[in-house]
């Protein structure tokens, strides 16, 4: 399958920092990428879907100012957490999907940990 | 808000049982319909995917879809502990949510 790659794979920030994720699309073009946030012992919470050169689209309660998303070209997205604090802390995965309704390739996700 | 419905768990089962999850989803348009595995700190990976109404086997894998019912299950077959791990149902149409997942545990 096609394989997406996700940077960093953990990442340790402090309070009031902010942390850039980066997923590649390595041997496809990934138009769209679903970005998911999953705390401990809980499921994946879609967070918003980017889309290649438009503004991503961001799920109900989730604040557009503190996760940026860019989706600049057609294999790279990225999710800034700004001014991150305590609570951000969280398992960050991305997803980009397949053609028409195919399953979706996964990142290998990030843990941040912000103290 | 699309929903995305799978019994809680935790289901624990004896190595070489049937291990049986479900899940319900409540967009009627959907059109795909996924089982991942899910192991703590990891990403998930695809077991199963089914598009249409009925069975459909992979190994000790089979998923079952009823679209009326807006229902889809997952039976695992001569569970192995290897098995245990947490069972994501996922469904896709414009996005792919996900439901709580289903923490099984096969015991030896």
């Amino acid at each position: 399958g096609a394989v997406v790659s996700q940077h960093p794979s953990w990442v340790i920030c402090k309070s009031g920092t902010s942390v850039k994720i980066e997923c590649r699309s390595l041997d496809f073009q990934a138009t769209t990428m679903f970005w998911y946030r999953q705390f401990p012992k809980q499921s994946l919470m879609l967070m918003a879907t980017s889309n290649e050169g438009s503004k991503a689209t961001y799920e109900q309660g989730v604040e557009k100012d503190k996760f940026l998303i860019n989706h600049a070209s057609l294999t790279l997205s990225t999710l800034t957490v700004t001014s991150a604090h305590p609570e951000d802390s969280s398992f960050y995965i991305c997803s980009a999907p397949g053609q028409g309704v195919t399953e979706a390739f996964f990142g290998q996700g990030t843990r941040l940990t912000v103290v | 808000q699309k929903e995305v419905e799978q019994n809680s768990g935790p289901l624990s089962v004896p190595e070489g049982a049937i291990a049986s999850l479900n899940c319900t989803y409540s967009d009627r348009v959907s059109q795909s319909f996924f089982w991942y595995r899910q192991y703590s700190g990891k990403s998930p990976e695809l077991i199963m995917s089914i598009y249409s109404n009925g069975d459909k086997e992979d190994g000790r894998f089979t998923a079952q879809l009823n679209k009326a019912s807006q229902y889809v299950s997952l039976l695992i077959r001569d569970s192995q502990p290897s098995d245990s791990a947490t069972y994501l149902c996922a469904v896709r149409d414009n996005d792919m949510r996900f439901g709580a997942g289903t923490r099984l545990t096969v015991k030896p």
